[in-house]
């Protein structure tokens, strides 16, 4: 089955640390995004990337950093520059955008 | 001003009734719109869009689209309990693709 794989599920950062979270499609879209969503907040864009090797910055850019080296991955680095990390991160890919979004199923990650 | 604007609710049905969400958008290039149905804890799917003025029915969903009151419902018949959600809308034009907070739905017993 064609869908976006997000891992790990679950992931805890300590002070000061980086982490990465993975995203992975099989759905040959072309376009791929990264959203963080807080508690009782909507979905906040990070980056988004329309073609291998290219990638633009979003509303909350500062503090993560992403690379776009296959089709298929997408993966996110939230450094230890972002203060408050703590959230739900949305990976999503898109054939256009008439089409909408199809959505993995999310990482959260923790500060301890 | 927000670019989708969405009542956060949260809104009660009784079992079996209709619930309409709703939600209005700002910028009048927007080309299509979106409904997603997010369970706490889970990530958003999309269960219907709507691009066209007027009505698209699929299934126990209406969505409904006017664009000259920049004006996008879902309206979903027979409510079941396992339709307790929150709901986002969304729509895009050629550069962006935004995001409503979001309106909870709670369908009672």
């Amino acid at each position: 089955d064609g869908g976006i794989t997000q891992s790990p599920k679950y992931l805890f950062r300590k002070e000061g640390q980086n982490v990465t979270l993975s995203c992975e499609q099989n759905l040959n879209h072309d376009a791929m995004y990264w959203y963080r969503q807080d508690p009782g907040q909507g979905l906040r864009l990070i980056y988004y990337s329309q073609i291998v090797n290219d990638f633009q910055k979003g509303d909350i850019a500062e503090g993560y950093s992403v690379s776009r080296e296959k089709k298929e991955s997408f993966p996110l680095t939230v450094t230890s520059a972002q203060k408050n990390p703590t959230a739900f991160y949305l990976c999503a890919s898109s054939r256009d955008r008439t089409y909408g979004y199809t959505f993995g199923s999310g990482t959260r990650l923790t500060v301890v | 001003q927000k670019e989708v604007e969405q009542n956060s609710g949260p809104l009660s049905v009784p079992e079996g009734a209709i619930a309409s969400l709703n939600c209005t958008y700002s910028d009048r290039g927007s080309q299509s719109f979106f409904w997603y149905r997010q369970y706490s804890g889970k990530s958003p799917e999309l269960i219907m869009f709507i691009y066209s003025n007027g009505d698209k029915e699929d299934g126990r969903f209406t969505a409904q689209l006017n664009k000259a009151s920049q004006y996008v419902s879902l309206l979903i018949r027979d409510s079941q309990p396992s339709d307790s959600a929150t709901y986002l809308c969304a729509g895009n034009n050629f550069n962006k693709f935004y995001f409503g907070s979001g309106t909870k739905l709670n369908v009672k017993p």
